[in-house]
Order: C-alpha cells, then structure tokens, then sequence
C-alpha cells in the first residue's frame, strides 16, 4: 500500500465549478499535513497546511480526517488559474525538528472556460 | 527573499556518463533536501540534510549517487555513471528550523535526460 494515496484525475471542470480532491495516509503516526500545488513543468508550492479543525483560505477549504486517515481539499468558484497538480503531503516530526514529508502522486485539476 | 537557486536547469547526457547538479538554499535555511521527481509521480527524498550534516540518506542509491553540503549552505548531488532510468527531475527544498515549520520551499528543478 502507497504511502500517500490520490486519485490522479484528470478532474476537468468548467470555470466557476466547486471541486474536491481526497486523499488517504497509510501511516497512523503522521503528524503534519499539507497540499502543495505543482504547475506544469514547475517546482511544488505549498498551497496551505491542513488542521484537524479544518481550515479556510479564500475560495480552498481543507479538511483532515485523523480516524480515516483521510485528507481533503475542496475548492470553490474554480478559475483557470487554479489549473494544476495538487499534491497531498504528510510530514513526521521528529522532537520537533523537521521531519520528513511524503508526497502523493498529486490529482491533476483543468479548469476549462 | 532569493529563492532555491538550481543549476543546470537541463541536462542531457549518454548513460554511464557522470553528472552533477548543484543547489544553493534560501540564506538562513538550515534543512537542505533532494529530492527525485519522476514523470506522473510526486518528489520522492533522496537525501535530507541538518546544516552539513546527512541526517536521512535511506533512499539515495549510494552505488551511484552521492551528496555534500560541506559548510552546510549550498549542495551538490553526484550521480556516477548515469543510467537510462536515472532521467528525472531532481529537485532541491530548504527549510528554516523555525519552531518545527515542515514549510519546504522548492527550486526549479534540474531536468536530467540520460540518452
């Protein structure tokens, strides 16, 4: 079993549409979450952390399930920007220096006029 | 803020041929990371480093490869000789040890192809 597990997509959806990526993690002691965003032949960016109480940054929303295992990511009113691979990453750490982060094979989003 | 500074951004060589890649962190980071990126897969860590230190090398092919981050700031990775399957992205992150931040922050990657 994968460590970090994603549906690779491709979600196509038009612009102005609400869409939502999961994720699942095999590792029970995982302690940080993330997603990162990866444009087309670019580098990783961290998009946002993702919290236990779930959290909101303008039009994303993610969520963590601890008892699944399970991630989210939804988000609202997609422009043709948000055109992209989105990674689902969980982290350990270690006595509170950094750890290291376990990348899924990211769900590619395409956001069509 | 200069970011993660990678060099060679392309390269394309013959298998058994050696290559280098060279990475230079945010200043003030002290966690330097490689990591190998395959076509349709996420990074996947080859090497982590605390200052000059390689506190995870579990994943890096030692046959082949090799690493150093001698005064702790910029890095190289060494891959001697290359092989067919070796073509990848290899990209480089730092982070600060800033109250246990897992924030890594990437450079654009080399893009190696092994012919």
């Amino acid at each position: 079993r994968k460590e970090v597990e994603q549906d690779p997509g491709p979600f196509n959806v038009p612009e102005g549409a609400t869409v939502a990526f999961n994720c699942t993690y095999s590792n029970s002691a995982s302690q940080s979450f993330f997603w990162y965003r990866q444009d087309c032949r670019k580098e990783p960016k961290l998009l946002m952390s993702v919290y236990s109480s779930g959290n909101e940054d303008g039009r994303f929303t993610a969520q963590l399930n601890r008892a699944s295992q399970y991630i989210s990511l939804l988000i609202r009113d997609s422009k043709l920007s948000d055109s992209a691979t989105y990674l689902c990453v969980v982290g350990m750490n270690y006595g509170g220096s950094q750890g290291n982060l376990i990348f899924g094979k990211g769900t590619k989003l395409s956001v069509k006029p | 803020e200069a970011g993660v500074v990678q060099s060679p951004r392309y390269k394309i060589i013959e298998k058994k041929q050696p290559v280098a890649f060279w990475c230079n962190p945010i200043s003030g980071h002290n966690t330097l990371y490689w990591y190998r990126q395959n076509l349709g897969q996420g990074p996947e860590l080859l090497i982590r480093y605390e200052n000059e230190e390689a506190v995870d090398d579990s994943q890096l092919p030692k046959d082949r490869f090799s690493a150093e981050r001698l005064k702790g700031v910029d890095s190289t990775l060494k891959i001697q000789p290359a092989e067919l399957g070796d073509s990848a992205v290899y990209l480089c992150a730092s982070s600060p040890r800033d109250r246990g931040t897992d924030t890594q922050y990437f450079g654009p990657g080399t893009r190696l192809t092994v012919l």
